[in-house]
């Protein structure tokens, strides 16, 4: 099993353009989220799908957007680029749905930089 | 939000000595408590978890300790390896969702 994988791992984006971060997750995960990381600062939550064909906003969800493609797949849009948005994105599955013991397992990062 | 927070932001400790990090929440109502750890350029990695209706939980090499009187949370790695060498955060889950609130890190420096 690969886990959780993104892609890509690095980007670089001028201010205005867009771009997908793509994830997916083989262990049949039923939540999916996407966090951002910035220095001195915790994971924060961008967005999150509790499961498929559901999303809602985390903590931090002002320009973005998301799609949960299907079961396995949940994939983190950025419309119009800024440099706030420079930072490193994490995604992220767990079993989800009432598990009481919901541990969540990421994947290895997309280090963004917009200028 | 939730505050996580950790004691100390740097930890280093001789190779073969014992580690402890620590973390503070400040929800009572959280339930569930997860360590992670986290090398230079990876993903967090899972170390080990514990409910609320405990007090301990060892792992291979690694115990969590919770004291819930005063919102404490304490992971401790016993003989440290150059490998343990990585940021280690907390979090916290609140029973009343399912959103993890993660602390900043301690970054953990093993001395060989």
């Amino acid at each position: 099993n690969a886990g959780v994988t993104q892609t890509p791992k690095f980007q670089v984006l001028k201010t205005g353009q867009s771009m997908t971060l793509q994830c997916a997750q083989d262990m049949n995960h039923n939540s999916m989220y996407w966090y951002r990381q910035d220095p001195g600062m915790g994971l924060r939550l961008i967005y999150y799908s509790a499961s498929e064909g559901t999303t809602d906003k985390g903590e931090v969800p002002n320009g973005y957007n998301v799609s949960r493609l299907n079961k396995r797949e949940f994939s983190l849009r950025l419309e119009s680029a800024a440099p706030s948005q420079t930072s490193v994105y994490f995604c992220a599955s767990s079993e989800g749905l009432g598990v009481k013991v919901d541990t969540q397992y990421f994947g290895p990062g997309t280090r963004l930089t917009v200028l | 939000g939730e505050s996580v927070g950790l004691h100390l932001p740097t930890l280093s400790v001789q190779e073969g000595d014992n580690s402890i990090i620590n973390c503070a929440y400040s929800n009572s109502a959280s339930d569930y408590f997860i360590w992670y750890k986290q090398e230079s350029g990876k993903g967090p990695q899972f170390i080990i978890d514990i409910r609320s209706n405990m007090d301990k939980r060892q792992g291979q090499r690694v115990t969590v300790l919770l004291n819930k009187t005063v919102k404490h949370l304490s992971l401790q790695i016993a003989a440290t390896q150059p490998g343990d060498s990585a940021v280690y955060f907390c979090a916290e889950v609140p029973n009343t969702g399912n959103q993890f609130y993660f602390g900043t890190g301690t970054s953990l420096t093993v001395i060989p």
